[in-house]
């Protein structure tokens, strides 16, 4: 069955510090892999997702398919970048998304 | 309106209730997902609709949860003879295609349910 892991349940940084949150899957093929974010009191939205190879907000990730990884990065975090962080998983040919436990991001100042 | 809206937002259920969550999706979205999210995880697929047609609802966790979308937009989840364990933030989710694929989905508030 296809699985999401996100090591990291709290991750905290200083602002202007590079970032990384790791997103590692189980499935055997070709998935399509979603980060999505949610700021505080707001509603869970896309932040980007791996066939749009785009950087959303200065975030990129990028999907290894050798380790099953589609980790999200920035080179400096801002403060406005705290959040709750998940890593999302869909399989061909179902309509669901697999989500990850998340990982909340605390940048401090 | 301009997001997916749901209701009630908060709601306090004695065990064994029944309760009835709302979902009013993006207008014209064609796809619409109901998520269940427990303190602490991410969100959990209940089931999917194509228009007024449920095409997958092997996330249901028991027969005790029902979802219906009658005429293609709004859509509804019931939960009949409510348990604690059924305490979680239920997020309706649509987008505008078919299919969760390659497609953008936009996300309620969520309603959260506590059952006492």
């Amino acid at each position: 069955a296809q699985r999401v892991t996100q090591p990291e349940k709290l991750l905290s940084v200083f602002k202007g510090a590079p970032v990384e949150l790791k997103c590692n899957y189980s499935y055997s093929g070709s998935p399509e892999l979603f980060w999505y974010v949610q700021y505080s009191r707001q509603r869970l939205q896309l932040l980007l997702r791996h066939i749009s190879r785009e950087s959303i907000k200065g975030f990129t990730a990028d999907l290894n398919k050798g380790e099953t990884s589609f980790h999200l990065k920035k080179p400096f975090a801002q403060e406005e970048d705290s959040a709750m962080y998940y890593c999302a998983l869909n399989q061909g040919g179902s309509e669901k998304l697999v989500f990850g436990k998340g990982t909340k991001l605390t940048v401090n100042p | 309106g301009a997001g997916v809206s749901q209701s009630p937002r908060y709601k306090v259920a004695k065990r064994g209730q029944d309760v009835a969550l709302r979902c009013d999706p993006i207008s014209g979205h064609v796809s619409l997902f109901w998520y269940q999210q427990a303190l602490g995880q991410g969100p959990e697929f209940l089931t999917y609709f194509q228009n007024e047609a449920q095409l997958d609802k092997s996330g249901l966790p028991s027969d005790r949860f029902f979802a219906e979308r009658p005429e293609g937009s709004v859509s509804t989840l019931k939960i009949q003879r409510t348990q604690q364990e059924d305490s979680a933030v239920y997020l309706c989710a649509s987008s505008l295609n078919v299919g969760a694929r390659g497609n953008t989905i936009y996300f309620g508030e969520g309603s959260w349910l506590t059952v006492v």
